[in-house]
């Protein structure tokens, strides 16, 4: 069973600290990965989207990686800040026949402290 | 226009009434797509509409019924729920698969809040 698995949990940090989300995925064949971050009772925002090709996309303080090989992604977040508390969730697109599917991780909720 | 938009942003309703909720883009998307997510989990794939023609049903109960009057436009009708229905409902939409680079990059909108009681 194609899945995304998502690591830690949950996360609290210091405002200003750094931290770094993991993302495992057995999902094959494989599209593309994309990052979002959700706050609470809304709608799931993009980060960034990469292709199996691509190693690394930045997008401000955010930073993704990945490894196609070995199935695995990274979101670091650089000097945090308060208006990071929220999900993120990594999603993998899963390519069917002339269709496709998301594939959710279960998401890691980040709580910045002051 | 990179909106996702949606109505209402709350919605409180009991077991025998019927509502709708609506979803409404203009980025030219000829794909959109009806989540339900509960508390702490990732969203669930409902409904995917291609070129205004239902593509995909993830076996979704029949109290829930999807319409795509064009395409920006896309309603999910309501009837007889169940208080287990109680969710965020998104909306999203994209360009059909393989179309451009990101092919099936999605965008969501803010959701609508439902309460069955």
């Amino acid at each position: 069973k194609n899945q995304v698995e998502q690591s830690p949990q949950s996360l609290i940090i210091l405002e200003g600290k750094n931290c770094t989300l993991q993302c495992n995925y057995t999902v094959s064949p494989f599209s593309n990965l994309r990052w979002y971050k959700q706050d609470t009772g809304r709608g799931p925002v993009s980060l960034t989207i990469m292709t199996f090709s691509e190693n690394t996309k930045s997008n401000g303080r955010y930073t993704a990686t990945l490894d196609a090989d070995t199935k695995q992604s990274s979101l670091h977040i650089t000097a945090s800040q308060l208006s990071d508390s929220a999900s993120y969730i990594c999603v993998v697109s899963e390519v069917r026949d002339s269709s496709y599917k998301l594939i959710f991780g279960s998401g890691t909720r980040l709580l910045v402290r002051p | 226009d990179t909106e996702v938009t949606q109505t209402p942003k709350h919605l409180v309703m009991g077991m025998t009434n019927k509502k709708s909720l609506k979803c409404e883009q203009h980025m030219g998307h000829r794909a959109m797509y009806w989540y339900k997510q509960k508390a702490k989990k990732p969203p669930e794939l409902m409904f995917v509409y291609s070129y205004e023609k239902l593509s995909i049903n993830e076996s979704v109960p029949s109290r829930f019924s999807p319409e795509c009057p064009n395409s920006s436009l896309l309603n999910l009708h309501l009837h007889a729920l169940q208080p287990e229905d109680s969710a965020l409902y998104l909306c999203a939409s994209s360009h059909p698969q393989g179309a451009g680079k990101w092919g099936n990059e999605q965008f969501f909108g803010p959701g609508t809040r439902l309460t069955v009681l």
